[in-house]
């Protein structure tokens, strides 16, 4: 089965830092990947996407790498914030697994102030 | 706000008895896909509609069933409840089933006694 793992179960940073979250994959058909934020009593929200043919993407305070020959994804976020402050998934989608997107486990970010 | 709703918000149920959960699609989105997420976890898929369709399945066994209706809303069916079944219920929609953003309702708490 698929394998979407994150290396760090739990992440602390001091507000107005930079945060980097990470995800590993096992698939190498993985060829579509979305960011997403989770907080507490809601469903996860779109953060940022990046396909396969790309290597960085960048959003609103948001990075996203993506490192093929590692099967590692990445990230980052700018100036962290209190309400930057939630479980963040990586989730995938390859091309042989059809239309379903596999989720690792989930990262816990807390912002301290 | 996503603009997937669903329905309800929590349900407690018996082993044993029937659930139906509803959602309703962005506007626009022609495609819903159902997910489980047990406390702790990362959502698992269950399947997908696509036009009135399944589109893919994940790893469910029969009593988890659904409908897509013409207006793209979705039901979730879950037949002879166990108490594993106890989980977030989420729903998504995206447009067509192909690698697109997906954004996600904000769930329905389901409680298995």
């Amino acid at each position: 089965g698929e394998s979407v793992g994150l290396h760090l179960p739990t992440l602390s940073v001091q507000e107005g830092d930079n945060s980097i979250i990470n995800c590993a994959y096992s698939n190498s058909a993985s060829d579509y990947f979305i960011w997403y934020k989770q907080e507490s009593g809601k469903g996860p929200q779109f953060i940022i996407d990046i396909r396969s043919n790309m290597d960085k993407r960048q959003g609103q305070r948001v990075t996203v790498l993506l490192n093929k020959t590692v099967k590692h994804l990445s990230l980052q976020i700018a100036a962290t914030q209190p309400g930057d402050s939630a479980v963040y998934f990586c989730a995938e989608k390859g091309s042989d697994t059809g239309n379903q997107f596999y989720f690792g486990t989930g990262t816990s970010l807390t912002v301290i102030p | 706000e996503t603009g997937v709703t669903q329905s309800p918000t929590h349900l407690i149920k018996t082993r044993g008895q029937q659930v139906t959960l509803r959602c309703s699609s962005q506007s626009g989105h022609n495609t819903v896909s159902w997910y489980q997420q047990a406390l702790g976890q990362g959502p698992q898929f269950i399947f997908q509609y696509y036009r009135e369709e399944e589109n893919g399945r994940g790893n469910f066994p029969p009593r988890f069933s659904g409908l897509q209706f013409p207006n793209y809303s979705s039901e979730l069916n879950v037949n002879a409840l166990e108490l594993d079944d106890s989980a977030l219920y989420l729903c998504a929609s995206s447009l067509v089933s192909s690698r697109r953003e997906q954004y996600f309702g904000p769930g329905t708490r389901l409680t298995v006694t």
